[in-house]
């Protein structure tokens, strides 16, 4: 059982937002600002999408964005695309363990 | 372009030790933050296992500390992992990853299965 809750999928059609969740506590999500969120496609390296809540590395489409409310975090895809069909996988800083992760959301592009 | 690649047996039987080497392009390990190695049992999230920071100190996850043994070769900028005492339950993928100080894993690997089965 993963330390992260995530809904263990989501879907919408292209064009249409969707957003993911990712619940911790206050011992890791909720007390700090560093929530990632990852990209897997199956046969590729996994891709940072957002880090530190909300931030974008350069060369992430701005149709993604992150956010977080107390113990929640959240991955919104505006826009979908049929590209953005991938597992997603959210991340904390954890006071115990260090680094938690949660059990990733398929997303399906109708 | 940063670039990591993980290398080694695909099967280790139980009980033996699981060695895994990470090769890296693109950045010296000597300079980054933290080179993590990561796992993902299959069908499950992933599990952080421990980080080697560039001043060579070393961080485990708790629950794998007693198994789990992270080193780095700078000159050949790579690093390395070794499990002992290995069960079916350390079937995973194994990646190996750089990390910030904020605990960002900024680029994986693109991970490598490993079966612990007689």
């Amino acid at each position: 059982q993963s330390a992260l809750t995530q809904p263990p999928s989501a879907s919408g059609s292209p064009g249409q937002s969707v957003t993911i969740s990712c619940t911790g506590t206050s011992s890791d999500v909720g007390g700090y600002n560093y929530v990632s969120w990852y990209q897997f496609h199956p046969g590729r390296a996994p891709k940072l999408m957002i880090y530190e809540v909300s931030r974008r590395p350069s060369g992430v489409p701005d149709r993604f964005s992150g956010s977080k409310s107390g113990n929640t975090a959240s991955l919104t895809v505006s826009g979908l695309q049929a590209e953005d069909e991938a597992y997603y996988y959210c991340s904390s800083f954890a006071e115990i363990d260090n680094l938690v992760f949660g059990g990733g959301t398929k997303l399906t592009v109708l | 372009q940063v670039q990591l690649q993980e290398s080694g047996p695909g099967l280790v039987k139980p009980s033996e030790t699981l060695s895994l080497t990470c090769d890296v392009s693109g950045y010296s390990i000597s300079s980054a933050d933290y080179s993590a190695w990561i796992r993902q049992p299959p069908g499950k999230g992933q599990e952080w296992i421990g980080s080697f920071f560039r001043t060579g100190n070393i961080l485990y996850n708790p629950s794998l500390r007693s198994r789990v043994t992270i080193s780095a070769d700078t000159s050949k900028n790579q690093f390395s992992l070794k499990l002992t005492s290995v069960t079916a339950a350390d079937t995973a993928v194994y990646f190996c990853a750089s990390v910030s100080t904020t605990w960002t894993v900024n680029y994986w690997g693109q991970g490598t299965l490993v079966t612990v089965s007689s």
